[in-house]
């Protein structure tokens, strides 16, 4: 079974520009969910998407906004990138309490 | 302020000792799980234990939940040098179970 996956691997962005992030869940998960994990602290909470609403958002700004698409994938868009931005970016899908975590996106900006 | 607070924040033990971790949350919670991290990468689902549980074991590790202190501890046992990681607990609670990472303890283990 295939897992979490996410694209691209890296990003690098300059401030102001916008960046888009994607995730595919497991197969069969409805939920996903996305983290920002800066350099050397913990994980973030950003969003969670179930059944293609936003269900639950993190304390970011609007700038950062996604959607769930019909198959459950989902995007990650961030505008007017700013430097502090630059973070490891984690999209998990769950199974009933356990969540399946991607490799995660890098994204730094300039 | 995060609702897992982890400590210590870094650990480095050799090879065979036991490692502990604890984390500390401040709201009820429906289930508190603890998961690794390698080198920045995806996490890793450990282990999970209910509210209504006190102890679980899975291989090597050991957790323990104390929902009068809101506190819970992993421990390691017989630490090899692949256990180096970062471990988080996270905890889940509300009726959206929304679920929420601690700042995580940064484990090295010396061969």
């Amino acid at each position: 079974e295939a897992g979490v996956t996410q694209s691209p691997t890296h990003l690098i962005k300059t401030r102001g520009q916008q960046a888009t992030l994607r995730c595919s869940p497991i197969s069969g998960h409805t939920s996903v969910y996305w983290y920002q994990q800066a350099l050397g602290l913990g994980l973030q909470f950003l969003l969670w998407y179930d059944e293609g609403e936003e269900r639950n958002r993190g304390n970011f700004p609007p700038r950062f906004s996604g959607r769930q698409f019909p198959n459950y994938s989902s995007e990650l868009n961030v505008n007017a990138l700013e430097l502090e931005d630059s973070a490891l970016y984690l999209c998990a899908s769950s199974s009933l309490n356990e969540q399946f975590f991607g490799p995660g996106t890098r994204l730094t900006v300039l | 302020s995060q609702q897992g607070e982890e400590d210590p924040q870094a650990l480095s033990i050799q090879e065979g000792e036991n490692a502990t971790m604890n984390c500390s949350y401040k709201t009820s919670i429906n289930n508190l799980q603890w998961y690794r991290q390698n080198s920045g990468r995806g996490l890793v689902h450990l282990i999970l234990i209910r509210s209504n549980e006190r102890e679980k074991h899975s291989g090597r590790l050991r957790v323990t939940l104390d929902t009068s202190k809101k506190s819970s501890s992993l421990l390691i046992t017989a630490s090899r040098a692949a256990d180096t990681a970062s471990y988080f607990c996270a905890t889940v609670s509300g009726g959206y179970q929304k679920v929420t990472f601690g700042t995580g303890t940064k484990l090295q283990v010396i061969p």
